[in-house]
């Protein structure tokens, strides 16, 4: 069972580049969603997404794009990096919204905006 | 706004002894879950409870929900250098299903020295 995959592991982009994060699960979870996590700040979210087709602002959405067009999948988009983007980010998902069954993380990725 | 303080951000304890670390929140959550996370990879759920007063086990850990669901705590008995890690708690607030958003504290660093 692979549960939660993030590609890639650590990046460096320079200021005004593009990028996506990648992001698949096969435990076909219906909620996905990503986070950052900064020294201080904790786990903030992105965006989320309850199922294919639906996905929705978190707490800090600016910056990011998501789409969800396959259950497995979930990929996040930076248009055009920002050193405050420096962060790790983590993609989770459940089974239903977490309350009960709780979420999955995937291993992070590590990424530098210089 | 933080809407979960964990308290002591950092505990460095001596293996064998015990040690209670918390979560409070002025919010009313509809659960509470506890991860820990290891440097490099992203959290892993331990425990959700979802009833005010529940008390969970988990082997030598310890999870209690307040009764106004306001607030938890982990304790953990003779603690081994095993447990060593970064333990997070996150609340959620159910609107409806499918709209629920978890929030994390900033978490508690301990660290078990053998």
């Amino acid at each position: 069972n692979a549960g939660v995959t993030q590609t890639p592991k650590f990046q460096v982009l320079k200021t005004g580049q593009s990028m996506t994060l990648q992001c698949a699960q096969d435990m076909n979870h219906e909620y996905m969603s990503w986070y950052r996590q900064d020294p201080g700040m904790g786990l903030r979210l992105i965006h989320y997404s309850v199922g294919a087709g639906i996905t929705d602002q978190g707490e800090v959405p600016n910056g990011y794009n998501v789409s969800r067009s396959t259950t497995e999948d979930f990929p996040l988009r930076l248009l055009s990096a920002a050193p405050s983007q420096t962060s790790v980010y983590f993609c989770a998902s459940s089974f239903e919204a977490g309350e009960r069954y709780g979420y999955t993380f995937g291993s992070g990725t590590r990424l530098t905006v210089v | 706004t933080q809407l979960l303080e964990q308290s002591p951000q950092f505990l460095s304890i001596q293996e064998g002894e015990n040690l209670t670390v918390y979560c409070n929140s002025s919010s009313v959550f509809s659960s509470l879950q506890w991860y820990r996370q290891e440097p490099g990879e992203g959290p892993v759920l331990l425990v959700t409870v979802v009833t005010g007063g529940e008390v969970k086990k988990l082997k030598r850990l310890t999870f209690q929900f307040g009764d106004a669901r306001k607030d938890s705590s982990l304790h953990i008995t003779a603690a081994q250098p095993g447990d060593t890690g970064l333990y997070l708690c996150a609340g959620a607030r159910s609107q409806n299903f499918g709209n629920e958003k978890l929030t994390f504290g900033t978490g508690t660093r301990l660290t078990i020295i053998p």
